[in-house]
């Protein structure tokens, strides 16, 4: 079955470095999408992408968070400028199709900030 | 917007009991429910999901779950539970928004 991939699998970084997470998402879906779980606490929305633009993104995504697909299959998420509350599991999802297809997920990265 | 509740943060089951973890929604319209699976270091594995038509569904690893309309539930049930069942399960909602999910509940499994 195909798999979604994500690199690193850990990044460990200063505050106030940019970061970038690779996702390769499974071929022929269409609609990508990130998730943040920081350390105990429930998976929240971060942005969703689609035909090479953002589609929706939460009160999370703030202008130091930036998704693009540079080559046509990696889909990237950029922090600019990290923080110490940057630290967390970072998820990469995507589907097929749009409505109510299912979104599979990738293994995450887990972003430390120190 | 929508909403889920998971109640039970931890669950502590013996294994070859049964288990029961409870989800409930907050939705105008009819939602797309969904469980997922997180072991440790892992990422989120689609246990099952609900669409339309039989409110019983089946999903992998022996899992099943209700739709309960009138209690805005969807309840993940296992008649016998595994060792390797021992995990973090999230619920999950669909509506008009990307995924929304539950804080989750961590389940133990003792011997």
């Amino acid at each position: 079955e195909p798999e979604v991939t994500q690199t690193p699998s850990h990044q460990v970084t200063q505050m106030g470095q940019e970061v970038i997470l690779r996702c390769v998402p499974i071929s022929n879906h269409l609609y990508f999408y990130w998730y943040r779980q920081i350390l105990g606490q429930k998976v929240e929305f971060l942005v969703s992408f689609y035909n090479n633009e953002i589609s929706e993104k939460s009160e999370i995504f703030d202008d130091q968070f930036s998704v693009e697909r540079p080559d046509g299959s990696n889909f990237t998420l950029k922090i600019r400028s990290t923080k110490l509350e940057d630290s967390a599991m970072y998820f990469c999802a995507n589907k097929r199709e749009t409505g109510t297809d299912t979104q599979y997920f990738g293994p995450g990265t887990r972003l430390t900030v120190l | 917007a929508q909403s889920v509740t998971q109640p039970d943060i931890h669950i502590t089951v013996s294994e070859g009991a049964s288990l029961e973890l409870r989800c409930n929604y907050s939705y105008g319209a009819t939602p797309y429910l969904f469980w997922y699976v997180q072991s440790p270091g892992q990422g989120l594995q689609l246990l099952l999901k609900y669409f339309s038509g039989d409110t019983l569904v089946q999903g992998i690893k022996g899992f099943e779950a209700e739709f309960k309309r009138s209690q805005s539930s969807f309840n993940l049930r296992k008649p016998s539970v595994h060792w390797s069942d021992a995990a973090e399960y999230f619920c999950a909602v669909h509506g008009n928004t990307p995924l929304v999910f539950g804080k989750g509940t961590r389940l133990s499994v003792i011997a």
